[in-house]
């Protein structure tokens, strides 16, 4: 499976400012995600990262707050503006592959810990 | 009602052990079934997908109940390295292709 690295892997940071997470594969893919893992919770998907168009958000999660830019395909940066509390989590990037059986397996970066304080 | 669900848990099982994970999905077109373990402080790793009815690797099985809208992932012979956190996430494929979601994970502990 492809090889995936999100920088950094870890920060933290004041209520207010922003931090963008980079997200880089080894090889080109097609399909990149976005997702978010809370403290003790699962995996909510934010948006899928579209290479040359604009990403496309899912419900309770705006461009505002969580812009997405995808240049080509194999790099993808998310950002986290106007940093709250609750914003405290793992960012997961993720990218789609064909799996052995032809069919479409997901793996997952390593994640990105963000603290707000 | 979640989208997907999952046992609770926890389980604590003992080496050796058989364990079974049920999953439910909500969403009848839901196309495309998964298993993920993800170990403390680190990302998901796939597991398994699951095919038509179910397929089987090694001491892992995973099963598809269309009819019941359910998956069942069996680990047989637990090892202490199995403990983790097992998660199960669907794909609804059309417009929401490739875009997962999960169940809130079961926990498994296999203690000596």
């Amino acid at each position: 499976s492809a090889v995936i690295s999100q920088k950094p892997s870890r920060d933290i940071c004041q209520r207010g400012t922003s931090l963008t997470i980079q997200c880089q594969v080894d090889s080109q893919v097609t399909m990149m995600f976005w997702y978010r893992q809370q403290p003790g919770q699962s995996l909510t998907l934010i948006a899928t990262a579209n290479q040359g168009s604009e990403a496309t958000y899912e419900s309770g999660f705006v461009i505002d707050k969580f812009p997405i830019s995808r240049p080509n395909l194999t790099f993808s940066t998310l950002t986290v503006s106007n940093l709250s509390p609750e914003d405290s989590s793992i960012y997961l990037c993720s990218v789609e592959e064909t799996g052995p059986g032809q069919e479409y397996e997901q793996y997952f970066g390593p994640g990105t810990r963000l603290t707000v304080t | 009602r979640k989208e997907v669900e999952q046992d609770p848990g926890p389980f604590n099982v003992p080496e050796g052990a058989t364990v079974a994970f049920n999953c439910t999905y909500s969403n009848s077109a839901s196309q495309s079934f998964f298993w993920y373990r993800q170990d403390c402080r680190k990302e998901p790793k796939l597991l398994m997908s699951v095919y038509s009815s179910g397929n089987e690797d090694g001491r892992f099985t995973a099963q598809l109940n269309r009819a019941s809208q359910y998956i069942s992932l069996l680990i047989r012979d637990s090892k202490l390295s199995d403990s983790a956190t097992y998660l199960c996430a669907t794909e609804r494929g059309g417009t929401s292709y490739g875009k997962l979601t999960f169940g809130q994970g079961t926990i498994l502990t296999v203690h000596p």
